[in-house]
């Protein structure tokens, strides 16, 4: 059974800051990891997909790698904002069975102050 | 385009009444997931469903809870006589059909709560 764990379970950052939030699954049979923001009271907005056979992608401010044989995915925020505040949840999706049942983890909760 | 629409946004029920959750998937889109957030919980896969099909309910509570997506109109889940237990919210997520490469694109969600 697919497990995904998230660390640090929360992070409090001043403005500007470069940092890196950790996502690891137990089962490396993936076909996808998937990074999301989620604000408070709201949905989930995707960030980034890396597909297996990727190692990274980008998106402006935002860099995903993905390690699949070691189980590990992080997710890097350059020069951090107060507008990135937001939980942030990485999502695996199984390499067998039909559809792309994501498997979360619990987030990391960011607050990037003044 | 718009995005993924779910309705209503928050729903009350007392225990015993039945909740209706709608999604209405991307245009263009024909799968249809759903996810479960409880209360100081991750998400939790539900259900997967095509066009008039379930694929995968894997996820799903085996008693009160069942879904669809009818050939018109949206994906609906429902909770025949919710307990205070099934106070979440409720997402919904839709991609496009022909592979398990495509993001999916969630709604704001429905928050349930049980009186």
């Amino acid at each position: 059974k697919q497990e995904v764990t998230q660390i640090p379970a929360a992070l409090s950052v001043p403005e500007g800051e470069n940092l890196v939030l950790n996502c690891s699954f137990t089962d490396s049979a993936i076909y996808n990891l998937q990074w999301f923001r989620q604000d408070p009271g709201k949905g989930l907005t995707s960030l980034l997909l890396i597909q297996s056979s990727q190692r990274e992608q980008t998106s402006g401010r935002l860099n995903a790698s993905l390690d699949k044989s070691s189980g590990r995915s992080t997710l890097y925020i350059a020069a951090s904002q107060p507008g990135d505040s937001a939980t942030y949840l990485c999502a695996v999706g199984p390499l067998t069975g039909g559809g792309n049942k994501l498997t979360f983890g619990t987030g990391t909760q960011l607050k990037v102050e003044l | 385009n718009a995005g993924v629409m779910q309705n209503p946004r928050h729903l009350v029920r007392r225990r015993g009444q039945e909740a209706r959750l709608r999604c209405s998937p991307m245009k263009g889109h024909s799968h249809v997931y759903w996810y479960r957030q409880l209360p100081e919980e991750g998400l939790k896969f539900m259900v997967y469903l095509q066009k008039e099909n379930i694929i995968d309910e894997s996820g799903m509570p085996k008693e009160r809870f069942s879904a669809e997506f009818p050939k018109e109109g949206p994906s609906i889940l429902r909770i025949q006589q919710v307990v205070r237990g099934d106070s979440a919210a409720y997402f919904c997520a839709s991609s496009p059909p022909g592979g398990l490469s495509y993001e999916q694109y969630f709604g704001p969600g429905t928050r349930l709560t049980v009186t």
